[in-house]
């Protein structure tokens, strides 16, 4: 059974970098089938799509964020990772790794979900 | 690119039906098949209950079922549950490779 888990620091301060790690495991993430992706909740608030890798190196971004958001996969270790920089306290968020079924195209829809990891950006 | 519009509650007593409404444009519902139905219990992550419009993924109850007429997607619920009582978040695939989200829709089972 595929579960996803995401990782990384809980607070970061204005203006900085936040960087987090989805790791996958009961499947493998370098494969044509899926698509990963990160998606955050604000408190109170709703979904927002971040951006999308596939094991190809192509990625998505949601363009009101595109500037400021990396996004990677290391295969090697069955993680694909989120950073985005010079945060604001608008960037708090509960922050959800997901995956995409890629049987067709478009990839949809957030079939498997982590259990999200909540960010405060707060000096 | 704009949220897709959801009411942000709707409600009904067990065993009745309930619509939920997904308001998009022509860049996005109106274009693609591809709107999905996610439900969210407190603290928990959302679960897929519709993809692709009107299909289901195994395991969801035939209680659930989505539909589209142009710009605006729905999901029914029927014969409401007490277990019905979460949130509701819309998804559409939209122009250029994005997917935009619903603000979501509190169904309350009276």
């Amino acid at each position: 059974q595929l579960q996803l888990q995401e990782s990384g620091p809980g607070l970061v301060k204005p203006s900085e970098t936040l960087s987090l790690t989805c790791t996958v495991s009961g499947g493998s993430i370098d494969t044509s089938t899926f698509y990963w992706a990160w998606i955050r909740q604000p408190p109170g608030k709703g979904l927002e799509w971040i951006a999308s890798v596939y094991y190809s190196g192509s990625t998505y971004f949601n363009p009101s964020l595109k500037s400021r958001v990396t996004i990677s996969m290391d295969p090697s270790n069955n993680q694909f990772s989120l950073t985005l920089s010079s945060v604001t306290a608008a960037d708090t968020a509960l922050y959800y790794c997901a995956r995409q079924d890629r049987t067709d195209w478009p990839p949809d829809p957030f079939d498997v979900w982590g259990q999200g990891t909540m960010v405060t950006v707060s000096s | 690119q704009s949220a897709l519009t959801q009411p942000p509650s709707a409600s009904g007593s067990p065993g009745q039906s309930v619509t939920i409404s997904c308001t998009g444009t022509s860049s996005d519902v109106g274009n693609y098949d591809y709107v999905s139905w996610y439900q969210q219990y407190p603290g928990k992550a959302p679960k897929v209950v519709i993809y692709e419009v009107t299909k289901r993924p195994s395991g969801v109850p035939d209680r659930f079922s989505g539909s589209k007429s142009g710009n605006t997607a729905s999901l029914t619920v029927s014969g409401l549950q007490a277990e019905d009582e979460a949130d509701y978040y819309c998804s559409s695939y939209a122009a250029r490779n994005n997917w935009l989200f619903g603000g979501g829709t509190k169904l309350t089972v009276l």
